[in-house]
């Protein structure tokens, strides 16, 4: 049973091109998760999303920031016009059941985007 | 708001020895789950133990243990039996219930810890 993929691992950007981190979740997990681990700090959560919702953004930047979770095919959070302070490791988690569940999160291995 | 501290950045441990990593939280949720994640310097994040709120016993998975204090409000983590192999960041997070912010996890700011011989 495949974990949870991220791709790429790592990822280049000069400043004010755009970024595109995809996550596929764990077989039969519905529910996905996003964080930023900025250089010497913990994960900080930033969307919550099911199969074609988006149902906690609370931890989102308000600009330039996306995310999706379509029918079919992988999460996908899109950073526009990237800037250095966007350098960070992102981690994509996956569960299978829905808020209120407490089920654990499993960790994809991240995506590490350097913004030059 | 929920919110996790720890307040130790490093640690140092002999192998072969116990070793205590710190971690408080404050939530207003009657319902919660405690979280405890590794980090190696490779970066991936390896989930370690559970604790729920309601759980009566401590939660153990091998060498490590989780030493629950409810009314302290604090969850701390036991390795025991160090080894060269658990030289990492340690994080705990917590995750709330349905007025805490559900699923989504809130983590402090990490343990390192260095095993040395």
């Amino acid at each position: 049973n495949a974990g949870v993929m991220q791709n790429p691992r790592h990822l280049v950007r000069r400043r004010g091109q755009e970024a595109r981190l995809r996550c596929s979740p764990m077989k039969g997990h519905s529910h996905v998760y996003w964080y930023r681990q900025l250089p010497e700090e913990g994960l900080k959560f930033m969307v919550y999303l099911q199969k074609e919702n988006i149902i906690d953004e609370s931890g989102m930047p308000k600009e330039r920031f996306s995310a999706e979770f379509p029918k079919e095919g992988p999460s996908i959070l899109r950073i526009q016009q990237v800037v250095r302070g966007d350098s960070a490791a992102y981690f994509c988690a996956s569960s299978p059941l829905a808020q209120g569940d407490f089920y654990e999160q499993y960790f994809g291995p991240g995506t590490r985007l350097t913004v030059t | 708001a929920q919110k996790i501290t720890q307040t130790q950045p490093g640690m140092f441990v002999q192998e072969k020895e116990a070793v205590t990593l710190d971690c408080t939280y404050d939530t207003s949720d009657p319902s919660y789950g405690l979280f405890w994640y590794k980090q190696p310097s490779s970066g991936e994040m390896i989930f370690l133990i559970y604790q729920g709120s309601y759980d009566q016993q401590n939660a153990t998975e091998g060498r490590y243990s989780l030493n629950f204090q409810k009314a302290r409000k604090s969850a701390n983590l036991v390795i025991s039996a160090s080894q060269l192999g658990d030289s990492a960041m340690y994080f705990c997070a917590m995750r709330g219930g349905f007025t805490g912010g559900g699923n989504k996890l809130t983590f402090g700011t990490g343990t390192q810890l260095k095993v040395e011989l």
